[in-house]
């Protein structure tokens, strides 16, 4: 198994500027998330799903959207990059809410220019 | 919501001295307790966890940590500190489908 999975490692933005990062997980996991994480502020929750097809807001969704056609893959996407989104990415997974722990991507390091 | 806190956001210690990283948890319920370290431009890596069964639960690398309702805390120890276990450290409760992560404490190991 590889786990959870992201793509790219890297990236740098120009403000206003749209993207997607990719996550996969191989495990068969119910349930996906999407953190950042921010010097002294930990990780935040943006957005998770509990499913295909069912998505719900986080603690910090605004600014990001996301969608979960496949059990596989849960992209976050960027709609009109902004500054304030500079930040590194986490994409976790776990099997169903009844699994406490959850798996964590290497994560993306997204810079905003 | 459930919550944790982390007290010191940088702890520095001796190698081979006792490592305590401090964490008190807020839950109406009994929680779902983990810690997490992070070595530098890496991911995050689960240390231990805590799902209500004992209440001293051994991790990775020689860490631990003790469930303590009375003080609501979950602090990490490890009797001895290696130059290795410098790094960033997360205590995080379960609420819900999500995890509330504490600020983080930063590492240092000197020799």
């Amino acid at each position: 198994n590889a786990g959870v999975t992201q793509t790219p490692k890297f990236q740098v933005l120009k403000t206003g500027q749209s993207m997607t990062l990719q996550c996969a997980q191989d495990m068969n996991h119910e349930y996906m998330s999407w953190y950042r994480q921010d010097p002294g502020m930990g990780l935040r929750l943006i957005h998770y799903s509990v499913g295909a097809g069912i998505t719900d807001q986080g603690e910090v969704p605004n600014g990001y959207n996301v969608s979960r056609s496949t059990t596989e893959d849960f992209p976050l996407r960027l709609l009109s990059a902004a500054p304030s989104q500079t930040s590194v990415y986490f994409c976790a997974s776990s099997y169903s809410l009844g699994e406490p722990e959850q798996y964590f991507g290497p994560g993306t390091r997204l810079t905003v220019t | 919501a459930q919550s944790v806190t982390q007290l010191g956001s940088h702890v520095s210690v001796s190698e081979g001295a006792l490592v305590l990283l401090r964490c008190n948890y807020s839950s109406s319920v009994p929680p779902y307790l983990f810690w997490y370290v992070q070595y530098p431009n890496q991911g995050l890596q689960l240390l231990l966890k805590y799902t209500s069964a004992a209440t001293l639960v051994k991790g990775i690398n020689g860490f631990e940590a003790e469930f303590k309702k009375s003080e609501t805390s979950f602090h990490l120890t490890k009797p001895s500190a290696h130059m290795s276990d410098a790094a960033e450290y997360f205590c995080a409760v379960r609420t819900g489908y999500a995890l509330n992560f504490g600020k983080g404490t930063s590492l240092l190991v000197t020799p």
